[in-house]
């Protein structure tokens, strides 16, 4: 199984700062035919579903803001927020989709400081 | 609007079986390859089964094999998971999910739906 490490497991931000959220995948989860990365970042406000933010570790999904981006290849990922806004607060994970099981990081908290 | 509405869960003693159903609309259901994804308290999210658009192929997680099976009718445009033989460790919240056209990650959740084993 490709095991999903994400750090921090929390994270105190000013608004209008930039937060970082790195995950790292066990093994490579880049596929050298497409050269794309099975990646995808979810965001979880509580009482919500996860909702997607990212795929191929930087597409966004539509809809989401172009504050989101998503960087990184191969087995080093970083999901980044570039003006925190107060809605921003939420559980944020990554996954891999590169094999089953498609396992998910613990998650990483993000909070306002 | 795309809407996934789960229903089924409960509590359940060790042992026991439930059987989980999510009620799609708002898109082509037999386009699309389904699966739960489930989320226990204190820990990450884990995925648990997917099914082809078809039904012809279905995938578990290793922790569930022999005992979950995933089906859904797409005259119906339902998906089922049914659980037997259930542990403490399958408490969790059971969500419904649409996988992304491009892969198995997913772009539609349904709110969820808790299932609690305990004696």
């Amino acid at each position: 199984d490709i095991v999903m490490t994400q750090s921090p497991d929390s994270l105190a931000v000013s608004l209008g700062e930039r937060a970082t959220i790195n995950c790292k995948s066990s093994q490579s989860v880049l596929y050298s035919s497409n050269n794309k990365n099975y990646l995808a970042w979810y965001q979880q406000k509580p009482g919500q579903p996860p909702k997607l933010l990212i795929y191929w570790s930087s597409t966004r999904e539509s809809g989401v803001p172009d504050r989101f981006s998503g960087s990184g290849s191969g087995t080093d990922f970083t999901l980044t927020i570039s003006s925190l806004q107060a809605e921003d607060v939420a559980v944020y994970f990554c996954q891999q989709y590169y094999s089953a099981p498609y396992c998910f990081g613990r998650g990483t908290k993000l909070e306002i400081k | 609007e795309v809407q996934l509405v789960e229903s089924g869960g409960g509590l359940v003693q060790p042992g026991g079986s439930l059987r989980l159903s999510c009620a799609a609309s708002g898109f082509t259901f037999s386009n699309y390859w389904m699966s739960w994804v489930r989320h226990a308290p204190g820990q990450g999210l884990e995925w648990v089964a997917n099914i082809r658009e078809s039904g012809s192929e279905e995938y578990y997680v290793d922790s569930v094999k022999g005992r979950f099976t995933i089906s859904r009718d797409n005259a119906k445009n339902s998906l089922y998971l049914q659980m037997n033989s259930l542990r403490d460790e399958d408490t969790a919240v059971y969500y419904c999910t649409r996988d992304h056209i491009y892969g198995d990650f997913y772009d539609h959740w349904g709110q969820g739906t808790l299932v609690t084993v305990s004696s």
